[in-house]
């Protein structure tokens, strides 16, 4: 099956940071998303991107499918952005089709 | 109220009981999917289902079994918990003729002692 990697495994980042997180996946893939898991559990889609470029206030990701990686940026970081970032990716077989997470990079995000 | 809806959020239980998960959802989705959470692994398939009819396992079956009784009802069973089953449950959904995002419950936390 596909392998996912996800760098960097912790972050620690003071409020106003930047940060960059990158997914490395194995094969060639028709689906990829970025989640956030908060602190109390839930997780939450940020991003639906097998490939290019997309924003959403201080969050894009950019996927180069050729090369096999998505970046997710974090701008101007908050403390709500505390919590585990997984990298999910999926390579449609023509029957079942289901994703594969990475094991997550957890940011703490500190005041 | 959400559109995945777990119950319960919380349990513990002991060794060699049935655990019964469920899983509902008003998002209008064919596709639900069990998945467990164990620190520091990410998140495993258990089992999926593409319509009422279609029940697959996932990558760690064993130990576990489920039921979709309704387009909107996909729940997972522990027919005799086990400690080391202990773990995070999330139910997620997604829509075939969409372009695969997966959409998650809020979690079932499950201690077994």
């Amino acid at each position: 099956g596909i392998q996912v990697e996800q760098s960097p495994p912790d972050l620690i980042l003071q409020e106003g940071a930047n940060s960059t997180l990158r997914c490395n996946f194995s094969d060639s893939v028709n689906n990829l998303q970025w989640f956030h898991q908060n602190p109390w559990g839930q997780l939450i889609n940020l991003f639906y991107i097998p490939s290019g470029t997309k924003q959403n206030g201080r969050l894009s990701a950019t996927t180069v499918a050729t090369e096999r990686y998505s970046l997710l940026y974090i701008s101007s970081s908050q403390t709500t952005d505390s919590g585990v970032y997984f990298c999910a990716v999926e390579r449609f077989t023509g029957t079942a089709s289901k994703l594969t997470f990475g094991t997550g990079t957890r940011l703490q995000v500190t005041l | 109220d959400a559109d995945v809806t777990q119950t319960p959020r919380n349990r513990i239980t002991k060794t060699g009981k049935r655990i019964m998960l469920e899983c509902s959802q008003t998002k209008g989705h064919d596709r639900m999917y069990w998945y467990r959470q164990d620190p520091g692994l990410g998140l495993r398939l258990i089992y999926y289902s593409f319509d009422v009819k279609d029940i697959n396992k996932g990558e760690i079956s064993d130990g576990y079994s489920v039921s979709r009784q309704a387009q909107a009802k996909f729940s997972l069973s522990l027919e005799s918990a086990i400690p080391n089953q202990t773990a995070l449950y999330f139910c997620a959904t997604s829509d075939p003729g969409g372009p695969g995002e997966l959409f998650f419950g809020e979690g079932s936390r499950l201690t077994v002692l």
